[in-house]
């Protein structure tokens, strides 16, 4: 079973940074790209960017670029994704999801469960 | 970038309605169009992928369509497990998701 399980929820200071991880476990990480999702409270989705484990290549939404930085360790099947910075614009749920090619198609065909982040003084 | 409009934000529909949410692109997007479904609290969900293939395991009372700038997702015959709300996402160029549609029972 294909399982991607996010480090816990996080309350952080204006001016911080934070790392999310997620662990993927059932498939070969590095043969798929992490993507990274943003969902302020009420709001729709928004692509932050990915990673490509294998190549340790990485994509950014311009919007995101600065703020967020992808890695991953194949040692241990996790990637992350470090903010910095943290205004309250930041607060959010954020998910990752692989991202599998088929029939000429990218999906993102498996989530995380979220992680919450909460910037506040 | 490619900027995903989605229409309408916001549905009101009975149980067996035809319900139709529609995504447009700012350029052709050449049928690269995916479908989610994220009911409340929940992760996303894949509904449907590159315009009009069904998901495994998805109902087959939804469906997808379109091409150039325009999709359209329908779910033929509204059931109440269906209130969630809706997101397009464009896989063309980089990722864009449609600003959701959040569907509701009458």
């Amino acid at each position: 079973e294909v399982k991607l399980q996010q480090s816990g929820d996080e309350l952080v200071r204006p001016g911080a940074s934070v790392k999310i991880s997620c662990k993927a476990s059932g498939y070969t990480f590095t043969s798929y790209s992490m993507h990274w999702v943003k969902q302020r409270p009420g709001q729709g989705l928004e692509w932050i960017g990915a990673i490509i484990p294998i190549i340790d290549t990485t994509e950014y939404n311009q919007k995101f670029k600065g703020k967020a930085t992808l890695t991953a360790d194949k040692s241990s099947n996790t990637a992350n994704m470090e903010l910095s910075r943290l205004t309250s614009e930041d607060s959010a749920v954020y998910y990752c999801a692989r991202e599998h090619y088929y029939s000429s198609s990218y999906v993102m065909d498996a989530w995380g469960q979220g992680a919450s982040v909460t910037v506040s003084s | 970038d490619i900027q995903m409009t989605q229409s309408p934000s916001f549905l009101s529909a009975s149980v067996g309605d035809r319900v139709t949410i529609n995504c447009k692109a700012s350029q052709n997007i050449n049928k690269y169009l995916n479908w989610y479904q994220q009911k409340l609290g929940e992760a996303p969900k894949l509904l449907i992928y590159n315009t009009n293939n069904l998901q495994t395991g998805i109902p087959s009372r939804f469906s997808g369509s379109g091409s150039g700038t325009d999709y359209t997702l329908t779910i033929s015959s509204l059931q109440p497990e269906d209130v969630a709300t809706y997101f397009c996402l464009q896989h063309s160029s980089r990722r864009t998701f449609g600003g959701g549609t959040k569907l509701e029972l009458k």
